[in-house]
């Protein structure tokens, strides 16, 4: 497809379970962002990725939260342990190249913790 | 840290009235500033940007200025429709990564 895809659409999971959300970047773009957004509220940042540097974590919540993206490919976000708190719509965005460029985003998965 | 603050909503309109959502950062050196829109059913797309200060970004009708003195990007549209309606968002990015940091979100309603 020509846009971010993402996948589940939802989940919902019972507490102390893994999860496992996805993503497909829009073809060719070397930066990818992974968002999160709370009922209520605006989005706030978690991970980074551009090609093969070093991801800038600094927008994981805590070490249960942890991202891996495969060359400029498929980006998967992992959630150890769920708690109550990180029920949210996950978003993902793409870029051709860092900075200032526009990040085209993903429909979002949104994830309930029971 | 950089921050951005937005309006509280909801905001209703009847068509064709004019429509200001006001915005608000705070940031070190000189970030990028953008209006990001979602409307129902849909995935978050860009509305309209702006690099430096006291460019004008501009899209659909919508506009906002970077002020630079008064650290804002106030959004404006003179005669809002009901498409219009969507829930709108106010961001900067800051770093030379690009990562976005975003205020909370204002809901739009215009009534025919």
């Amino acid at each position: 497809g020509a846009g971010v895809s993402q996948s589940p659409s939802n989940k919902v999971t019972e507490k102390g379970k893994d999860v496992e959300l996805r993503c497909d970047p829009i073809s060719g773009h070397t930066a990818l962002y992974w968002y999160r957004q709370r009922l209520g509220q605006g989005l706030e940042f978690l991970i980074y990725f551009q090609g093969n540097s070093a991801p800038d974590k600094s927008g994981l919540p805590s070490d249960r939260f942890s991202a891996e993206r495969t060359g400029e490919s498929v980006s998967t976000l992992t959630i150890q342990r769920t708690q109550q708190e990180d029920s949210a719509v996950y978003l993902c965005a793409s870029s051709g190249t860092s900075g200032y460029n526009e990040q085209f985003f993903g429909p979002g998965t949104r994830l309930t913790v029971l | 840290g950089n921050s951005v603050t937005q309006m509280e909503g909801p905001v209703t309109l009847s068509e064709e009235a004019f429509l200001t959502i006001n915005c608000t950062y705070t940031a070190t050196g000189y970030p990028s500033l953008f209006w990001y829109v979602q409307y129902p059913g849909e995935g978050l797309q860009l509305l309209l940007k702006a690099t430096k200060a006291d460019d004008k970004g501009s899209n659909k009708g919508f506009e906002a200025t970077y002020r630079k003195e008064t650290t804002s990007f106030h959004l404006e549209k003179g005669s809002v429709q009901v498409s219009d309606s969507a829930v709108y968002f106010c961001a900067l990015s800051g770093s030379n990564t690009g990562k976005l940091i975003f205020g909370q979100g204002t809901t739009l309603q215009v009534k025919p």
